[in-house]
């Protein structure tokens, strides 16, 4: 079952913006990751935030976690038509020993 | 770095026949590897959990006589949809544990029954 939502559904922006996507989940959380899909692809795992921390940066990503919301965002600055894709928040809870519920996932258009 | 890989990338077979997919991590053991099912425009569902030297653990709603999973050595985990029909077209793609809750995905597989 889906861990829970993610909004926007769907964004569009142009290079040079900034675009920003939250995630919304329903348990407690051992970490919450984000990852990125290019369409007809597999995975690639950009930041992973745990319970106990806040805000992690890596490059253009900023990652914020709320664990009292259970929310999380995702913040890529500067985008680039390279970061069209899509982009899912993915929860792992503590015992789940690996097993990930992932949200809807945000599609992400970045044009020129 | 550890790595998973998944094959075939691309498999497309007839309605009635079955296909293997597996899932091998190539540098590190892997006790536990997840397998995940992703329909066109959608998100990625957890389908099981395969554990090595026992039996899968299915998800909620998922055939286990139609998905069989295979995790025989700690390096190889299959994935095999028996009788595929057109529906069961998606992408599958496979994670393994490194430790702890470190986990690293394979490139996926998709497959299409025709």
């Amino acid at each position: 079952s889906q861990q829970g939502e993610e909004d926007p559904q769907a964004l569009s922006i142009q290079e040079g913006e900034n675009a920003t996507m939250n995630c919304s989940y329903k348990t407690s959380i051992n970490n919450l990751q984000w990852y990125r899909q290019n369409s007809g692809r597999g995975l690639v795992h950009l930041i992973l935030i745990r319970s106990n921390e806040r805000e992690k940066h890596s490059g253009r990503l900023r990652v914020t976690l709320d664990t009292s919301k259970k929310s999380s965002s995702l913040l890529i600055t500067a985008s680039r038509a390279a970061d069209t894709a899509s982009y899912f928040c993915a929860t792992m809870t503590t015992d789940s020993w690996g097993k990930l519920q992932f949200g809807a996932g945000t599609q992400v258009v970045v044009t020129p | 770095g550890a790595v998973v890989s998944q094959h075939p990338s691309w498999v497309i077979c007839k309605s009635g026949t079955s296909v293997k997919i597996e899932c091998r991590s190539l540098d590190f053991q892997a006790t536990t590897m997840f397998w995940y099912r992703q329909f066109p425009k959608q998100s990625l569902m957890l389908m099981a959990t395969s554990n090595e030297g026992s039996k899968a653990t299915y998800e909620q709603g998922v055939e286990k006589d139609k998905f069989l999973i295979n995790h025989a050595s700690l390096t190889l985990s299959t994935l095999t949809v028996t009788s595929a029909h057109p529906e069961d077209s998606s992408f599958y793609i496979c994670s393994a544990r490194f430790y702890g809750n470190t986990i690293y995905f394979g490139e996926g597989s998709w497959l299409t029954v025709v």
